[in-house]
């Protein structure tokens, strides 16, 4: 199994609503990402985890809140977002941090913010 | 980190070979060079990577020169399922993060 699985595939919210994205990988993989992408731009990453703890924060909003509470699951709760964050959000993981050759990724979730 | 620079778009024929182009004039001695691809709606995939030597597999061969300033990733035979957006990225394996640049839009044309 090389799968990563992202739910919902679509998801449309409105500025004060909550809700969360889904991120699974059965791989035994112990890092995990969250990336951001626009149309028609490269993705841009957001967050990293490793060994189930916040590796890395790229400066991202504190409206963006990462979760993963086990390691096989990462979440990225949402709230009290702006139009300008609709985008594609890609989850991926890897064995470890800097197996970039075993890096997967999710097919994302398409966040429309009305 | 070593930044690389690649043609924003490409076009090739079905069946034909596919080369694509990738400059990374400051990289060094333990960069590796990683190409992904993105195929419309999807997350990036791993395709190959290489340190100095010629790399290939099954999808892709990965070209460095030997003063590992350029490198070229051939894809043998095109087809429609290789159009996608293909991202040279140098890596070292203690990084801790992968980012992307604006890659080359490949169309592989009937």
């Amino acid at each position: 199994d090389t799968e990563v699985t992202q739910t919902p595939k679509h998801l449309v919210m409105g500025m004060t609503n909550k809700k969360s994205l889904k991120c699974e990988q059965h791989m035994g993989h112990r890092a995990m990402y969250w990336y951001k992408q626009k149309a028609k731009k490269p993705p841009e990453l957001m967050f990293v985890y490793s060994y189930e703890k916040l590796s890395i924060n790229e400066s991202v909003p504190s409206r963006f809140s990462p979760e993963c509470p086990n390691s096989s699951l990462l979440n990225l709760h949402l709230h009290a977002l702006q139009p300008e964050d609709s985008a594609l959000y890609l989850c991926a993981s890897s064995q470890e941090k800097g197996s970039y050759e075993k890096l997967f990724f999710g097919s994302g979730t398409q966040l429309s913010v009305l | 980190d070593a930044k690389t620079t690649q043609p924003p778009s490409m076009d090739c024929a079905e069946g034909r070979a596919a080369n694509l182009p990738c400059n990374h004039s400051t990289i060094s001695g333990n960069e590796y060079v990683y190409w992904y691809r993105q195929i419309h709606s999807q997350g990036p995939q791993y395709i190959i990577h290489g340190l100095k030597n010629n790399e290939t597999n099954e999808m892709a061969s990965l070209i460095i020169t030997e003063d590992r300033k350029s490198s070229t990733l051939i894809l043998p035979h095109a087809t429609l399922r290789d159009t996608a957006v293909y991202y040279c990225i140098v890596l070292k394996t203690s990084y801790d993060k992968v980012i992307f640049g604006p890659g080359t839009s490949l169309s592989v044309i009937p």
